[in-house]
């Protein structure tokens, strides 16, 4: 079992929805997570970090952890077309480990 | 504010030539740096990191070498390049203890 999953996609929708992206893992040590945006032919930008269960929101972006379920999303509303991006999902299990784990990442395209 | 400098941003070479990445980081101390490798559909493979100058951590036995002569510099280098290296090359750092990575934009790599 890969440590994470994430749906490849490509996802699909029209301006204005909402978007559901989602990674779920297998290591309980994960204790911090995090959401990147990547455009064509530029590094990812991060777009959320939490360390806790529960929800953090920042502007239209909502992240959501559920460590029992060992499952991560994140919520887009309102949609827009510059919002067409790769997703990567990533968590870190702190402690003296110095790396992160990636998703593969969800390939996102908004159609105006 | 923190940022991260990466050059160049594309770059053509012949098979057997070297390779010389530079990745410097401005507004931090001490932070930990990467370098990562991008490929199509196969996520980001963490190449190495670092967490203090001269100290450097493989991840994957390859042709490539890094090397961090101060505290904010992180190279990634090679003697003869391969077929095999092209790709996209990404520097990132972050500070020590479980905090999110911040990416550079990225080297297109192109081995002809």
């Amino acid at each position: 079992q890969k440590e994470v999953e994430q749906d490849p996609g490509p996802l699909s929708v029209p301006e204005g929805a909402i978007v559901s992206l989602n990674c779920t893992y297998s290591n309980s040590a994960f204790q911090y997570f995090m959401w990147y945006r990547q455009y064509s032919r530029k590094g990812p930008e991060l777009l959320m970090y939490t360390y806790s269960s529960g929800n953090k929101e920042d502007g239209r972006f909502t992240a959501q952890v559920d460590k029992s379920s060992k499952y991560i999303s994140l919520f887009i509303r309102d949609s827009q077309p510059s919002d067409s991006a790769t997703y990567l999902c990533a968590m870190g299990s702190g402690g003296s480990n110095y790396k992160l784990t990636f998703g593969k990442g969800t390939l996102l395209t908004v159609n105006p | 504010s923190q940022t991260i400098h990466q050059w160049p941003a594309t770059l053509v070479q012949p098979v057997g030539s070297p390779l010389s990445l530079e990745c410097t980081v401005e507004g931090t101390s001490n932070p930990n740096l990467y370098w990562y490798r991008q490929a199509a559909g196969r996520g980001l493979q963490l190449l190495f990191y670092s967490v203090g100058i001269g100290q450097i951590s493989s991840e994957v036995p390859q042709n490539l070498s890094a090397s961090r002569p101060q505290d904010r510099q992180f190279i990634l280098s090679s003697k003869k390049l391969l077929l095999s290296d092209s790709g996209f090359y990404l520097c990132a750092w972050r500070r020590p203890g479980e905090s999110p990575l911040h990416f550079g934009n990225g080297t297109r790599l192109t081995v002809t």
